[in-house]
């Protein structure tokens, strides 16, 4: 079975611009969860979906915002790009609804993003 | 924003080996995760806890969840070269409206010598 999968895998923008990442879980997988990873750093929560709806929102600015699919792919844009979005962008999904103690987040290859 | 502490940053060690790392936070968690990461790569998970005193092993990895709630502890015994990366504890905080958010800390950079 294919595991999460992200695209794309490599981008590079510049300051301003705005980026669209996508993200497709685990077949069966209804929750859809986003992390920031800057180098050297562990993953910082974005955002979580679940059943299409937002059920968890991290410290980051309005600059960030998500949506999930019908199928349960989702995507997370970022507008107007500052120099230290630069970082990789993990999507994980699971099968448990959100809070539930057994849920267990997977997590895709990432996109590696570098804004110039 | 909240962050687990994980200790060492760092660890070289000789094949065979024994690896021991652990995360600890003021707050309480009702979930423990350990992933390893290769570079390029996303986190794979490798031992999730659920119930405080858990101990739980995988392979020659070993890792247990605290008592109290609030730290966590994976081993790895007769280390092999394929074990180089980094690790990451990681905690879903009990309570709150925290939903299926995990807490990350900043990882264990692991080096075999052959």
């Amino acid at each position: 079975d294919a595991g999460v999968t992200q695209s794309p895998t490599h981008l590079i923008k510049t300051r301003g611009q705005h980026v669209t990442l996508r993200c497709s879980p685990i077949s069966g997988h209804k929750s859809v969860s986003w992390y920031q990873q800057v180098l050297g750093q562990g993953p910082q929560f974005i955002f979580q979906y679940y059943e299409k709806e937002e059920r968890g929102r991290g410290n980051f600015p309005d600059r960030f915002s998500a949506r999930q699919f019908p199928n349960y792919s989702s995507e997370l844009n970022v507008n107007a790009l500052l120099l230290g979005d630069s970082a990789l962008y993990l999507c994980a999904s699971s099968l448990d609804k959100p809070g539930l103690a057994a849920e267990t987040q997977y997590f895709g290859p990432g996109t590696r993003l570098l804004v110039l | 924003g909240q962050q687990l502490n994980q200790s060492p940053q760092s660890m070289f060690i000789q094949e065979g080996e024994d690896v021991s790392m652990n995360c600890t936070s003021s707050s309480i968690f009702n979930t423990w995760l350990w992933y390893k990461q290769d570079p390029g790569e996303g986190p794979v998970l490798l031992i999730a806890l659920y119930k405080a005193g858990e101990l739980t092993s995988n392979g020659r990895l070993t890792a247990q969840f605290g008592i109290t709630r609030k730290d966590s502890f994976l081993n790895i015994s007769a280390s092999i070269p394929s074990d180089v990366g980094i690790y990451f504890c990681a905690g879903r905080l009990a309570g709150g409206t925290s939903y299926g958010k995990l807490t990350f800390g900043q990882g264990t950079i692991l080096t075999v010598h052959p």
